[in-house]
């Protein structure tokens, strides 16, 4: 089965600083890859999905996210965080067989004002 | 609106008793699942279903057994609760198949085994 890397358990950033969210997964074949945002006592929302075409897709709230099948990852950008943008953020990856998305342990991001 | 709906939101339980967690969702997706959350270890897979009357094992399956008796209804049973079944347990509804299979979560259900 397909699985997930978050090598970031905890990330602390200012307001208006950039940020990058590192994604690694293991999937034997074509990977769809998810990035979802869970607030405090919520359930997770979808930020922004891959499957192919532009390795660069755009999500909500200015967050954008790289894909690179040679590093297998799938890290999730943004230019400049805002204090709302605290929150814990998951990475997922499922596969075109209706297989279901395995997830990462999550990074707790932190923006500092 | 459609939505994932879980019941109950929090629920203390003792050791050795049945759980039952109730999903609900009206956006009439095939495919439905149960996760646990707990610090460290993310969302783990415990059961999933393809539609009514299907279940299947997850990674995690041990301890908790699944129903799927209509299309809009997931349940998730805990016959003999233990205290390490404390947790957050959220369940989701998904298209099928691939990209189309992005998840739409409930709020959660907290479960404390005492």
């Amino acid at each position: 089965a397909q699985s997930v890397t978050q090598p970031d358990a905890r990330v602390t950033v200012s307001e208006g600083a950039s940020l990058q969210l590192r994604c690694k997964y293991s999937y034997s074949a074509t990977p769809y890859l998810f990035w979802y945002v869970q607030y405090p006592r919520q359930g997770l929302q979808l930020l922004l999905k891959y499957y192919s075409g532009d390795p660069v897709v755009q999500g909500v709230n200015g967050f954008e996210a790289e894909f690179s099948k040679s590093n297998s990852s799938f890290h999730l950008r943004k230019a400049s965080v805002h204090w709302s943008d605290s929150a814990v953020y998951f990475c997922a990856v499922s596969g075109n067989n209706n297989n279901a998305p395995r997830f990462g342990a999550g990074t707790k991001l932190t923006v500092k004002p | 609106e459609a939505a994932v709906t879980q019941s109950p939101r929090n629920k203390v339980a003792v050791t050795g008793g049945k759980v039952t967690l109730s999903c609900n969702q009206t956006n009439n997706h095939n495919n439905m699942y149960w996760y646990r959350q707990d610090t460290g270890h993310g969302l783990r897979l415990i059961h999933y279903s393809y539609g009514a009357g299907s279940t299947e094992k997850g990674d995690i399956p041990d301890g908790y057994k699944a129903s799927r008796p209509s299309q809009e209804n997931f349940s998730l049973i805990l016959e003999l609760a233990t205290p390490s079944q404390t947790s957050v347990y959220f369940c989701a509804s998904g298209g099928t198949g691939g990209a189309g299979n992005t998840l739409y979560f409930g709020e959660g259900s907290r479960l404390i085994v005492v």
